[in-house]
């Protein structure tokens, strides 16, 4: 998976918990990202990363915070999970190059993490 | 929101027999890419087209994109057992480094 883990890969935690996941790299790629993936709608962008400190929200930010400290580290936060977080996660990493044939811009995905809020 | 469209949502074959799926999007991009994904793992790159390019090959793989109908379609051809996974398109627009997913096409073949 392109050097790219997740921990943990599986998780049951009650409403109300504070949980954390963990993205780590080794290619030592700008951009990182994490994701949420639901039957019926598909990979929905959580939070994204464009360097150290720097991050942004995506379409359903909504509940999710984000740390990226140093390169290799992108650490996704559920403050209170609730039970609409029940969902697999994963974290995706790109370099994003624009060359002389234009724009390389595809995304490595790590293993994901099922997690479950009961 | 959403950006690509598979279609269909979900197609069973034989092996040996060719599989094509189709997407469609609804904004002006850059690039257009296909992913693969194994039950139970991460989505995997398949390729990339630019949105000068029209047809693009890898192995038997074949992808074509019509940006006038805003439209791409992915071709396996000779299918086997192991082609069996969900196949998403992804969007790249006006923010190169974020890209939009669909909600992907479920391909099993069968043996």
């Amino acid at each position: 998976d392109a050097g790219i883990t997740q921990s943990p890969r599986h998780k049951v935690t009650e409403t109300g918990t504070p949980v954390t996941l963990r993205c780590h790299q080794t290619e030592n790629h700008r951009y990182m990202y994490w994701y949420r993936q639901d039957p019926g709608h598909g990979l929905r962008l959580i939070h994204y990363s464009y360097g150290v400190k720097d991050t942004d929200k995506g379409e359903v930010s909504d509940g999710y915070s984000v740390s990226r400290s140093k390169t290799e580290d992108f650490l996704l936060t559920l403050e209170s999970a609730t039970s609409s977080q029940t969902s697999v996660y994963f974290c995706a990493i790109s370099e994003s190059m624009v060359g002389l044939a234009g724009v390389r811009n595809e995304q490595f995905f790590g293993p994901g993490t099922r997690l479950t809020v009961l | 929101s959403q950006q690509g469209e598979e279609d269909p949502q979900a197609l069973s074959i034989q092996e040996g027999e060719n599989a094509t799926m189709n997407c469609s999007y609804k904004t002006s991009i850059n690039n257009l890419q296909w992913y693969r994904q194994n039950s139970g793992r991460g989505l995997v790159h398949l390729i990339l087209i630019r949105s000068n390019e029209r047809e693009k090959h890898s192995g038997r793989l074949r992808v074509t994109l019509d940006t006038s109908k805003k439209s791409s379609s992915l071709l396996i051809t000779a299918s086997r057992a192991a082609d069996t996974a969900s196949y998403f398109c992804a969007t790249a627009g006006g923010s190169n480094y974020k890209l939009t997913f669909g909600k992907g096409t479920l391909l099993t073949v069968n043996p």
